[in-house]
C-alpha cells in the first residue's frame, strides 16, 4: 500500500519553544492531508485538514494559530505547535487521502513538552 | 456530524475467529475502513468497504456491511498472538471527507 512518512517520531521541546512535525507522502500525491491527535488510550481526534495551496481547515476548538499547518507541495504537510505547554503533549498522527478515497496513516509523532 | 462507536474490549483463544463490531449514524458515509494499531505505533490501514457494497474478504479478513442497520464488521479468521493490538473503525464523513473514527476495540489473543 501506500506509505506515508512522519519526522521526527519522538521529540522533547522545553515550554514555550515551538517544534515542527512533517508528514510526507512517499509513492502518491495527496492534495489533502489531515492532522489527528490521540491521548493515551483514546481515539483519534481530527485537528484539522490540510489542502495544498490553500489554508488549512481547523476543527472547532483548535486553535489555528497555535497549530500552525503548511501544505506547500502535494507531498509535504507540516504541523507547526508554537510555544508549546506541558498539555501539548501527546501523539499526533497525520494522513494522507490517496486514489478512491483510501486514506493512510503515517506511523505518528510522539511530542514531549517538559 | 458522524457518530462511530465500537466496543472496547474483545478477547479471543489463538486459532479462534475474531468479530470487531461497530456501528455508525451518517448513511450518506460512502468509505468505511478498519485500521489496526499496536502500542506506540500509528495506524494500519486493512481494509475498507464501499457503501454499495455487503461484503469484502482480504485473506484472513472479512468485511460484512450491513447498510440499512448502518453496522459495520471485522471478522479476522484464525487469530494469532500477533493480532492483539487496536482496531479503529472509522467513516468517512461526507461533509468534510474526513474519517471520523471509533473508540477502538481492543482485541487480545490469548494462547
Amino acid at each position: 500500500g501506500a506509505v506515508v512518512s512522519q519526522h521526527p517520531s519522538w521529540v522533547i521541546c522545553k515550554s514555550g519553544t515551538s517544534v515542527k512535525i512533517e508528514c510526507r507522502s512517499l509513492d502518491f500525491q495527496a492534495t489533502t492531508m489531515f492532522w489527528y491527535r490521540q491521548f493515551p488510550k483514546q481515539s483519534l481526534m481530527l485537528m484539522a485538514t490540510s489542502n495544498e495551496g490553500s489554508k488549512a481547515t481547523y476543527e472547532q476548538g483548535v486553535e489555528k494559530d497555535k497549530f500552525l499547518i503548511n501544505h506547500a507541495s502535494l507531498t509535504l504537510s507540516t504541523l507547526t505547535v508554537t510555544s508549546a505547554h506541558p498539555e501539548d503533549s501527546s501523539f499526533y498522527i497525520c494522513s494522507a487521502r490517496a486514489v478512491r478515497d483510501t486514506i493512510y496513516f503515517g506511523e505518528g509523532s510522539w511530542l514531549t513538552v517538559v | 456530524g458522524e457518530d462511530v462507536e465500537q466496543s472496547l474490549f474483545l478477547s479471543v483463544r489463538e486459532g479462534d475467529s475474531s468479530v470487531i463490531n461497530c456501528t455508525y449514524t451518517d448513511s450518506s458515509s460512502t468509505y468505511l475502513y478498519w485500521y489496526k494499531q499496536e502500542p506506540g505505533a500509528g495506524l494500519q490501514l486493512l481494509t475498507y468497504i464501499f457503501s454499495n457494497m455487503d461484503m469484502k474478504q482480504d485473506q484472513r479478513l472479512t468485511v460484512l456491511l450491513n447498510k440499512k442497520d448502518k453496522h459495520l464488521s471485522l471478522r479476522i479468521a484464525d487469530t494469532q498472538t500477533g493480532d492483539s493490538a487496536i482496531y479503529f473503525c472509522a467513516a468517512m464523513d461526507t461533509g468534510r471527507r474526513a474519517l471520523t473514527f471509533g473508540s477502538g476495540t481492543r482485541l487480545q489473543v490469548q494462547p
